[in-house]
């Protein structure tokens, strides 16, 4: 049964990068024709797409985080990450981490809590 | 990009009822590419229904989506007590994909 956990630091501050990584468990991040992706929902808000991996390594994000956002993936480790530049306190969220395939994301980790502050 | 309105915000209802989702979005979806999700704290989101209507894998056919263009409904029939949760929906055919804010199904 495939499964996903996000990790990374719960704490980032101001202006710094927020990295967070998504271990796959239960099957590999090389199948085709799934992408991998991160979403993130801050407190009292609704989900906003980060972006999107593909094995190969093409990726898609939202542009309106695509100046800051790098999604990469580590296939020897089966996880990807996200990288979130220069955040600032509207970078306070709940970071998921998502397998993507036909537009919907069908499988999601529990999510984890990353707040901006000083 | 497409803005997703979801109503009621809350819905309060008891186990055995109904429940009827409004999924509003502020231009036609494609092909009807929209997903609806079931969130609940400390859980994995998960997805009920994609293009529309189509249920996911292991969802009981207590839910059912509808609706093209610009207006979705997703029904759950007969709530059970694990169905009191957030439900959203999302929107694929055009990026940037995105979410409604969602609909609080509580206990009433």
């Amino acid at each position: 049964q495939l499964q996903l956990q996000e990790s990374g630091p719960g704490l980032v501050k101001p202006s710094e990068t927020l990295s967070l990584t998504c271990t796959v468990s239960g099957g590999s991040i090389t199948s085709s024709p799934y992408y991998w992706g991160w979403i993130r929902q801050p407190p009292g808000k609704g989900l906003e797409w980060i972006g999107i991996i593909y094995y190969s390594g093409s990726t898609y994000y939202n542009p309106s985080l695509k100046s800051r956002v790098t999604i990469s993936l580590d296939t020897s480790k089966n996880q990807f990450s996200l990288k979130l530049s220069s955040v600032t306190a509207a970078d306070t969220a709940l970071y998921y981490c998502a397998r993507y395939g036909g537009g919907y994301f069908d499988l999601w980790g529990r999510g984890t809590l990353v707040t901006v502050s000083s | 990009e497409i803005v997703l309105t979801q109503s009621p915000g809350t819905l309060s209802l008891s186990p055995g009822e109904s429940a009827t989702l409004s999924c509003r979005a502020s231009q036609s979806v494609s092909s009807s590419y929209l997903a609806w999700y079931q969130q609940k704290p400390g859980q994995a989101p998960r997805l009920l229904i994609y293009g529309a209507s189509s249920r996911a894998t292991g969802i009981p056919d207590r839910f059912s989506g509808s609706g093209s263009g610009t207006d979705f409904t997703l029904t759950i029939s007969r709530l059970e007590p694990e169905d009191f949760a957030v439900y959203c929906c999302q929107q694929y055919g055009i990026s940037p994909f995105t979410f409604g804010p969602g609909t609080k199904v509580d206990i009433k």
